[in-house]
């Protein structure tokens, strides 16, 4: 099984809709959550960061991150066709020296179709 | 323009040949990393790098070697190329504090 997982879709939503994006996770050490988005033939680039539990908005994207069910989840709100990419879920556990250095564990992707 | 600078962005090779895909980053990043990105499997971490010289496997290491003699490169080398190998390829770094990772444009790569 996994360490991550994510349903990898494809999703399809008209204009507008409220998109809701999941990640499952099993080892309880992950402390650092982070939301990708990457664009056909692009790299990842970086859309939403959380540390430990809580939720964390930006715009039109909030990011919820649930510690006790090992699950995390992000919202598009007003989703708009340039919202059209592939979501990674993305987490990190501590190294020993209290800090982390970006090593990350991924969900597969879920690919994401906004229609006009 | 400062980042992560990915090389080739796309390559062909034949099974059993060596390949070279560099890495390169203007940020002085003290980590970098390897990940594949395949269809079903999202990216998996091949080799990182904590700072020049040391290196360490991540999650499919096999049939690849790194190596980090300076800080801004980090060149991933397949040392006799098989079909399993064909992906896409994506060299990203860190500054070691918050786990943000920043990632290059990536290299196609299709080993026939």
């Amino acid at each position: 099984q996994k360490e991550v997982e994510q349903d990898p879709g494809p999703l399809s939503v008209p204009e507008g809709a409220i998109v809701s994006l999941n990640c499952t996770y099993s080892n309880s050490a992950f402390q650092y959550f982070m939301w990708y988005r990457q664009y056909s033939r692009k790299g990842p680039e970086l859309l939403m960061y959380t540390y430990s539990s809580g939720n964390k908005e930006d715009g039109r994207f909030t990011a919820q991150v649930d510690k006790s069910s090992k699950y995390i989840s992000l919202f598009i709100r007003d989703s708009q066709p340039s919202d059209s990419a592939t979501y990674l879920c993305a987490m990190s556990a501590r190294n020993a020296g209290g800090t982390s250095y970006g090593k990350l564990t991924f969900g597969q992707g879920t690919i994401l179709t906004v229609h006009p | 323009d400062a980042g992560i600078t990915q090389s080739p962005r796309y390559k062909i090779t034949e099974t059993g040949r060596q390949v070279t895909l560099m890495c390169h980053q203007t940020w002085s990043h003290s980590y970098m990393f390897w990940y594949r990105q395949d269809l079903g499997h999202g990216l998996r971490l091949i080799y990182y790098s904590a700072a020049a010289d040391i290196t360490d496997k991540g999650e499919v290491p096999d049939g690849y070697v790194v190596s980090r003699s300076k800080t801004e490169n980090f060149p991933l080398t397949l040392e006799s190329a098989t079909r399993s190998q064909t992906s896409v390829y994506f060299c990203a770094s860190s500054v070691g504090v918050g786990a943000i990772a920043f990632f290059g444009q990536g290299t196609r790569l299709t080993v026939v």
